[in-house]
């Protein structure tokens, strides 16, 4: 099975400030498609997850425009420009390539 | 407005049966994969099964393929999971899932619990 690795598990962010979290894959995710199926998720405590970036970099709707995805391969990273309380939760990667699609094991953002 | 209200869930023995179902509104199914992803009380997420579209291809994780089977009916708008042999280590919130590569909206979840 594919291996999703989040760095860090954890990140304490003052408002306003960036907050970055890494995604690594154990194997690639471009699909004969040619799309790469890396997805990033955020779940609020009490909520069900809702999806925010796929295909690495793509917005889902109603996402704000700070909240960004890069990455290609086997590294992918997704980018808060300035934090905001709403932002608090877990954030969880996705690959869809491979069978079973796998999740990272989540990072928890909170304010400091 | 897309909906998936997931409904099913309850506290089971081991080696129980439950049949958990997403009721689809907002959208048709019949032109979506579909799938489920649990969670584990206090853990992250896990996905379990995916069916495609014309119910022809399904896939499963390890753990529960051969107990678990996932369904659905076009007509209804309607996903199903059917688990049996149930194990403790089932116990999660069961999510219902939009997509196949990509997952783009999940249901509020219904809670499967298995104890003795």
């Amino acid at each position: 099975d594919v291996v999703m690795t989040q760095s860090p598990l954890f990140l304490s962010v003052t408002l306003g400030q960036p907050a970055s979290i890494s995604c690594r894959s154990s194997q690639g995710l471009v699909y004969t498609d040619g799309n790469t199926y890396l997805s990033w998720f955020h779940q609020r405590p009490g909520h069900s997850p809702r999806l925010l970036l796929y295909k690495i970099s793509n917005r889902a709707s109603g996402v704000p425009d700070r909240i960004s995805g890069s990455g290609s391969g086997t590294d992918f990273t997704l980018k808060i420009t300035r934090v905001e309380a709403e932002d608090v939760g877990i954030y969880y990667c996705m690959q869809g390539r491979h069978w079973p699609h796998t999740f990272g094991q989540g990072t928890k953002l909170e304010i400091k | 407005e897309v909906q998936l209200v997931d409904s099913g869930g309850d506290l089971v023995h081991p080696g129980g049966s439950l049949r958990l179902s997403c009721a689809a509104s907002g959208f048709s199914i019949s032109t979506y994969w579909m799938g489920w992803v649990r969670q584990a009380p206090g853990k992250g997420l896990e996905w379990v099964a995916n069916i495609k579209q014309d119910g022809t291809m399904k896939y499963y994780l390890k753990s529960v393929e051969g107990r678990f089977t996932i369904s659905r009916d076009n007509a209804g708008n309607s996903l199903y999971l059917q688990m049996n042999r149930l194990r403790a280590d089932d116990t999660a919130l069961y999510y219902c899932a939009r997509g196949g590569g990509t997952l783009d909206f999940l249901g509020q979840g219904t809670l499967v619990t298995v104890s003795s």
